[in-house]
C-alpha cells in the first residue's frame, strides 16, 4: 500500500460520455501529479499541482480537465475522449514539488470505445 | 529537450543470471536519478535513487545502480535474479535546475524464467 489510492481501477467509456478519475493520498504530501502510461511509450506527465495550484500543464488537450480541491485529492475530469486516449492513468504525490521521489497510485485503466 | 533512454526493451533471463539494464540521459547539468519497478498488476514503486555522494547506490531486493557522470548513465544491476524480479523497470531523471519535471525512460520489461 503506497498511501496513494485511485478509483476506479478500470473504466470503459464511450466517446460522448463524461467521467471522472479520483486520486487520494494519505501521505501528507502537497504536490500531486497526473501521468499517462501508454503501451511502448514513456510515462507522460500531464498535470502538476503544488499547494492546490496547477503549476504545469503539458500541452494536454482540453478534453482532460484536472481539479485539485485540497492537497489530498486530485481529480481528472474526462469528456468527449478519443480511442487513442485509452491508457493507464497514474496519479502520484510528493513532499512539495521537490526533487525527491514521487509515490504512485495503482492507476486507472481507461478504455475509450 | 531532456530525455531518458533505456536501450533494452525486453530482457529474458534465467534465474541466478546476472542483470544489467542500461539507462542514459541527455542533460549535462545536475540531476537526481531514480529506478522504479512495476510488478505485474501492481503500482510503480521506487527501487533506488541517487542524489549525491557515492555513485554506487543500493536499493531494495538486492538491486544496485551506478551513476557514471561522464557517460550520463545510471545502469541498474543485480548479481543474481529471481523469478520474482519479473517486472517492468523504469529509469527516471529530474533536473535540479529548471522545470523539476520527472522524465521517464520507456521502460524495460524483464522476464525471468524459472
Amino acid at each position: 500500500e503506497t498511501g496513494v489510492t485511485q478509483t476506479p481501477r478500470h473504466l470503459v467509456m464511450g466517446m460522448t460520455n463524461k467521467k471522472s478519475l479520483k486520486c487520494e493520498q494519505h501521505l501528507g504530501h502537497n504536490a500531486m501529479y497526473w501521468y499517462k502510461q501508454s503501451a511502448k511509450k514513456p510515462l507522460e506527465l500531464m498535470f502538476v499541482y503544488s499547494l492546490e495550484e496547477r503549476v504545469e500543464n503539458n500541452s494536454v488537450p482540453s478534453r482532460f480537465s484536472p481539479e485539485c480541491p485540497n492537497s489530498s485529492h486530485l481529480f481528472l475530469h474526462l469528456h468527449t475522449l478519443q480511442p487513442e486516449d485509452s491508457a493507464l492513468y497514474l496519479c502520484a504525490s510528493s513532499l512539495e514539488r521537490s526533487y525527491n521521489e514521487q509515490f504512485f497510485g495503482p492507476g486507472t485503466r481507461l478504455t475509450v470505445l | 529537450a531532456q530525455s531518458v533512454s533505456q536501450h533494452n526493451h525486453h530482457v529474458i533471463l534465467s534465474e541466478a543470471a546476472s542483470l544489467e539494464l542500461g539507462c542514459n540521459y541527455s542533460y549535462g547539468g545536475t540531476v537526481n536519478l531514480f529506478w522504479y519497478v512495476q510488478y505485474p498488476g501492481q503500482h510503480l514503486q521506487l527501487l533506488l535513487k541517487y542524489f549525491s555522494g557515492d555513485p554506487l547506490v543500493k536499493g531494495i531486493k538486492g538491486f544496485e545502480a551506478e551513476f557514471i557522470k561522464s557517460k550520463f548513465s545510471f545502469n541498474l544491476r543485480k548479481p543474481s535474479v529471481q523469478w520474482s524480479d519479473t517486472a517492468e523497470y523504469f529509469c527516471a531523471v529530474i533536473i535540479i535546475q529548471g522545470a523539476q519535471k520527472l522524465v521517464f525512460g520507456q521502460g524495460t520489461r524483464l522476464t525471468i524464467n524459472p
